[in-house]
């Protein structure tokens, strides 16, 4: 069973424009959750992350929110630029576990259009 | 600073044929990670390491075996290839930051067909 879905395989935006990725997840253990880019070629690289006691964190552009009750994370990118167009995976984990072991969604492949 | 490194980059194997991904890191960390990513499916995990010393399972462990070497490597092994594992392969490592929360590291990957 896929603990942490991201629903919507693909999504194109105007440069300029919010891009909203949207991610779900089942397990109420898990209590970090992250948002991970990945160029093609390349390896993932992290891009925010959200620890469970927060229901919002901000970095320059991008803006992850989290919703417990609802187990619903979204990624919110303002404005989103050209560079942006990757492959973003949402992820999450038990911090109790102290192993780091990240459980990824199936991944949104986001288009921003010049 | 190399971060993590993979080798091969690309490989090609016949059905039945053995070999081994190597995965080294430079930024002493403890955590080691062995992923696929296939169509759809996102990354899997296939094995950890919490440390070195200890080796465990993640959700796709089947038909691979790892050995942790050594703080640094991390090696993936495919004993019998099968058609099934054409995958892209990704290491990745990690340590534990604070409020006991990690980062993961990737490397670039490593792009096996079985035929």
């Amino acid at each position: 069973d896929q603990q942490v879905k991201q629903n919507s395989p693909s999504l194109s935006v105007q440069e300029g424009r919010i891009s909203i990725l949207n991610c779900d997840y089942t397990n109420s253990m898990f209590d970090y959750f992250l948002w991970y880019k990945k160029y093609p070629a390349e390896g993932p690289t992290f891009l925010i992350s959200i620890s469970s006691i927060k229901d919002k964190n901000e970095d320059g552009r991008f803006t992850v929110f989290l919703n417990k009750s609802a187990k619903h994370l979204s990624l919110h990118i303002v404005p989103s630029q050209p560079g942006d167009s990757a492959v973003y995976f949402c992820a999450a984990s038990v911090r109790s576990s102290n192993t780091g072991k990240l459980i990824f969604g199936q991944g949104t492949t986001l288009q921003v259009k010049p | 600073n190399a971060g993590v490194t993979q080798t091969p980059k690309f490989q090609v194997l016949k059905t039945g044929q053995s070999m081994t991904l190597q995965c080294a890191q430079d930024m002493n960390h403890n955590s080691m990670y062995w992923y696929r990513q296939d169509p759809g499916m996102g990354l899997r995990l296939i094995y950890y390491s919490a440390s070195e010393g200890t080796t465990d399972k993640g959700e796709v462990p089947n038909g691979y075996n790892v050995s942790r070497l050594n703080k640094r490597e991390f090696s993936l092994r495919l004993e019998s290839a099968a058609p099934s594992q054409t995958s892209v392969y990704f290491c990745a490592s990690s340590a534990q930051l604070a409020g006991g929360t990690y980062e993961q590291y990737f490397g670039p990957g490593t792009r096996l067909t079985v035929t």
